[in-house]
């Protein structure tokens, strides 16, 4: 089955204390990304990656990074987590060619006190 | 001027009735465009592409006029399980081998009651 798994689902965590949420995909897509979502202001990516060890900045990449080591995972790194990161994150895949499908993962929720 | 935006919603309809979502545009040079649906708590997931010729999808219906950087859906004969927020994707880079950039409009939220 064609999917894409983020972990953890939800975390809870304080100010400072570094965290990683992970991303993989068996689809075999090139195109993967990291985008945040909160009320008010929809869906804003943060990092992309068009293949293995090429990524770039988004639209709110601060406070974020990501690194692209193998195709099937795209981790999403916060060094130091702040308040203002408390949101509801998603991963995504992009099948290219034809229709441009973009496949989500399942969203991880985190809380930083 | 925002690069997608939506009806702000929310809608709130009976079952059976038909309800259409707009959306416009700024970037001229858009290319691809889509209709994604996301319940609550959950992940976006595609509904449909949206093509120049107009598509539909059993009771679906996608438009695009490029001349207005307009987008429409159109949703027949609503049901319970319709409820949901709508959002408006447009790719500013293309399709195929450029991979894109999706830019999401903030979603319209349609909710059917019985």
């Amino acid at each position: 089955e064609a999917q894409v798994t983020q972990n953890p689902r939800y975390l809870i965590t304080v100010t400072g204390k570094k965290l990683t949420v992970t991303c993989s995909q068996n689809m075999n897509h090139e195109y993967m990304s990291w985008y945040r979502q909160d009320p008010g202001l929809g869906l804003r990516q943060i990092y992309y990656s068009m293949n293995v060890e090429v990524t770039d900045k988004g639209d709110v990449p601060e406070g974020y990074k990501v690194s692209r080591k193998e195709k099937r995972n795209f981790p999403l790194i916060l060094e130091s987590p702040s308040p203002n990161q408390t949101s509801l994150y998603f991963c995504a895949t992009l099948r290219t060619g034809g229709s441009d499908t973009q496949y989500f993962g399942p969203g991880t929720r985190l809380t930083v006190l | 001027r925002k690069e997608v935006e939506q009806d702000p919603g929310p809608f709130n309809v009976p079952e059976g009735a038909t309800v259409a979502f707009n959306c416009t545009y700024s970037n001229s040079a858009s290319q691809s465009f889509f209709w994604y649906r996301q319940d609550c708590r959950k992940e976006p997931k595609l509904l449909m592409s949206v093509y120049s010729s107009g598509n539909e999808d059993g009771r679906f219906t996608a438009q695009l006029n490029r001349a207005s950087q307009y987008i429409s859906l159109l949703i027949r004969d609503s049901k319970l399980s319709d409820s949901a927020t709508y959002l408006c994707v447009v790719n500013i880079r293309g399709y195929g081998g450029s991979q894109g950039n999706l830019i999401f409009g903030k979603g319209t939220k349609l909710s059917v009651k019985p």
